[in-house]
Parts: C-alpha cells; structure tokens; sequence
C-alpha cells in the first residue's frame, strides 16, 4: 500500500462544477503539499499546510490531522484547471513522499 | 515564475554519454532538491542540498551525482546514459529544510537515443 493515495485517478467535469480531489496518507506528516502540473510538465506550488484550511482564488484546500486526510476544491472549475493535481507529505525525515497525481480535465 | 531556473530547457543526447544539468534556487533558498519524472510516471526524488552539503538521498542511481557550488546553485550530473533516463528533471529549492515550501524550475527534458 502506497503512503499517500490520491483519489480520483482521473477525473473529467464539465465547466462551471465544484471539483475535489482527496488525498489520504499512512504516515506522520509535519507538512501536506498541494501541486499542479501543467500539461507542458511546468510545476507550481499551491499550498502548504499542516492544519484547518487555506484558501487562494477559487482553490480551497483541507487538512485533517486525525484522519490524515486532505483536500483540494476547486470553485467554478474552468478549462485553464485541466493539469494533474499532486499531493506529497512531509514525513519526518522532512523529506516529500509523492502521489500518483489526479489527472483533470475541464470541458467546456 | 517561481524563481527557480533550470538549463538547459530540452536535452538531447546518445546512450553511453554523460550530461550536466544545472539548477539556480531562489534567491535565499539554502536548500536544492533533485527529482526525477519518466513518462506518465509520479515525481521520484533523487538528492538534496543544504548549504553546499549533502542532507538527503533518495532513488538515485551510481550513475548519477550531485553538487551544491558555494553559489548555492546546483548540477545533476548523469553519466554513461541509458535510453530509461530519458524523464524530466526538476530541481526545486526551498529557505531551509524543515517544513518550508518547496518551489519548482521549469524542469529539463533529457531524451536519450
């Protein structure tokens, strides 16, 4: 079983719906990090967080310590969102521990 | 512009060869992570950097080295090249080490032919 699961692996929605994609981890984690992957493979930080939730334009993201669970919303998705969504956990040893992606995809 | 430059952008090179790819961090940025992402695979950490020394190794193969320069800038060196080193290689920075955010260059293509 891998540290961090994400989930969906892959999801398609139509412009305009409220997205989430669910990461959930195995490990004890100082840090959870949200990133986006451009189709061209350009990588961009969305939020770091170890606790409650954050916000920036329509992303929202999630954490719950407890049930070693975050998520991340999207509000009003629109096609410039389609990218793959990573998650990765900071252990311990403060060294990042990778998921698989969520691949999306926003019609228009 | 995460202010973490990578060059060169595209790489192409023949089995058997070594290439040096090289990383500027942010400036201010201690810290430089390596990470490797073959084809329709996730993001495998390879080394990171902390002030010119080495903190942390992951999957990374003999072949391959690091260095952090004083400069704090970085190079991945990759030798005797196989056609499955082919990926894309990030380099990312962060302040320090703990649980600061890691941002990402634009990564280097390397294909191997």
């Amino acid at each position: 079983k891998n540290e961090v699961e994400q989930s969906p692996q892959n999801l398609t929605a139509q412009e305009g719906e409220f997205i989430t994609i669910n990461c959930s981890y195995s490990v004890g984690i100082s840090a959870l990090h949200w990133l986006q992957q451009h189709p061209g493979g350009g990588i961009v930080s969305l939020f770091m967080l170890s606790s409650g939730k954050k916000k920036h334009g329509r992303l929202i993201a999630t954490i719950n310590i407890q049930e070693k669970h975050s998520s991340l919303h999207i509000t009003a998705s629109h096609p410039r969102d389609s990218a793959v969504y990573i998650c990765a956990v900071k252990g311990s040893n403060y060294q990042l521990i990778w998921g698989a992606g969520t691949k999306l995809i926003i019609k228009p | 512009d995460s202010g973490v430059t990578q060059t060169p952008k595209h790489l192409i090179t023949a089995t058997g060869q070594r290439v040096t790819l090289r990383c500027s961090p942010r400036s201010g940025d201690l810290s430089v992570y390596w990470y490797q992402q073959s084809l329709d695979q996730g993001l495998q950490f390879l080394i990171q950097y902390y002030n010119g020394e080495e903190r942390a190794k992951g999957n990374i193969l003999e072949r391959f080295s690091a260095q952090q320069f004083p400069d704090l800038h970085s190079e991945l060196n990759l030798s005797s090249l196989e056609l499955g080193d082919s990926a894309l290689y990030f380099c990312a920075s962060s302040v320090v080490v703990g649980t600061s955010e890691q941002f990402f260059g634009p990564g280097t293509r390397l294909t191997v032919l």
